[in-house]
């Protein structure tokens, strides 16, 4: 079966100090997967996706940035955090290119930039 | 662009009562899908059950079922029988167009409350 995984589960981090939430997936090859960002209180906004190694589209423009260096693994990285980086972030994959299967999702990342 | 809309912040339901979750849509593209996803006060998301766009038929998953009417480009959930174990955060996503890699766009939420 399929299993995804991300960590750290919680992370507090200053201002300015950089970032790099990794999460992999296990029991599938070539995968879709996504970066999700989660306001408290709100929906999730699509940050990232990846449809290949190396293949990366961003979303919305920011400080954030991710990468692919392997089939199963995406990375969510930035140089300097700002304290709306502040949010839950998700991890999903999918399989597929018909866009109508559904995403599972990691356990989450908490991140608090002070 | 597309565009989902959830316009109960907060719904509140008896034990074992029916409740249903609101759910309208936009999107330009006649080929889509609609997903619902429950998150409980752990953070994770839970798929529950999707409904594409050209189903005859509205999706029906165990006590989840959808209200799929097109024509009003709404996407209600019903859950039916509820339980104390429902109570979480509850999000209608869609994705739309056949190069869209699943792009989920979420609504809002609605926090649904089951009362003993």
């Amino acid at each position: 079966s399929q299993t995804i995984h991300q960590w750290p589960a919680t992370l507090v981090q200053p201002v300015g100090s950089p970032l790099s939430l990794e999460c992999t997936v296990e029991g599938t090859s070539n995968p879709n997967l996504y970066w999700y960002r989660q306001a408290a209180g709100r929906g999730l906004q699509l940050l990232f996706y990846s449809v290949g190694i190396g293949q990366i589209s961003s979303e919305v423009p920011q400080n954030l940035s991710a990468s692919r260096p392997q089939d199963r693994q995406f990375i969510l990285s930035s140089k300097k955090l700002l304290l709306s980086d502040s949010g839950f972030y998700l991890c999903a994959w999918s399989s597929g290119t018909s866009g109508y299967n559904e995403q599972f999702f990691g356990p989450g990342t908490r991140l608090t930039v002070l | 662009a597309q565009k989902i809309t959830q316009t109960q912040p907060g719904m509140f339901v008896q034990e074992k009562e029916a409740v249903t979750l609101d759910c309208t849509y936009d999107t330009s593209d006649p080929s889509y899908g609609l997903f619902w996803y429950k998150q409980p006060s752990s953070g994770e998301m839970i798929f529950l059950i999707y409904q594409g766009s050209y189903d005859q038929q509205n999706a029906t998953e165990g006590r989840y079922s959808l209200n799929f009417q097109k024509a009003r480009k709404s996407a209600n959930l019903v859950i039916s029988a509820s339980q104390l174990g429902d109570s979480a955060m509850y999000f209608c996503a869609l994705t739309a167009g056949g190069t869209s890699y699943g792009k989920l766009t979420f609504g809002q939420g609605t926090i649904l409350t089951v009362h003993p």
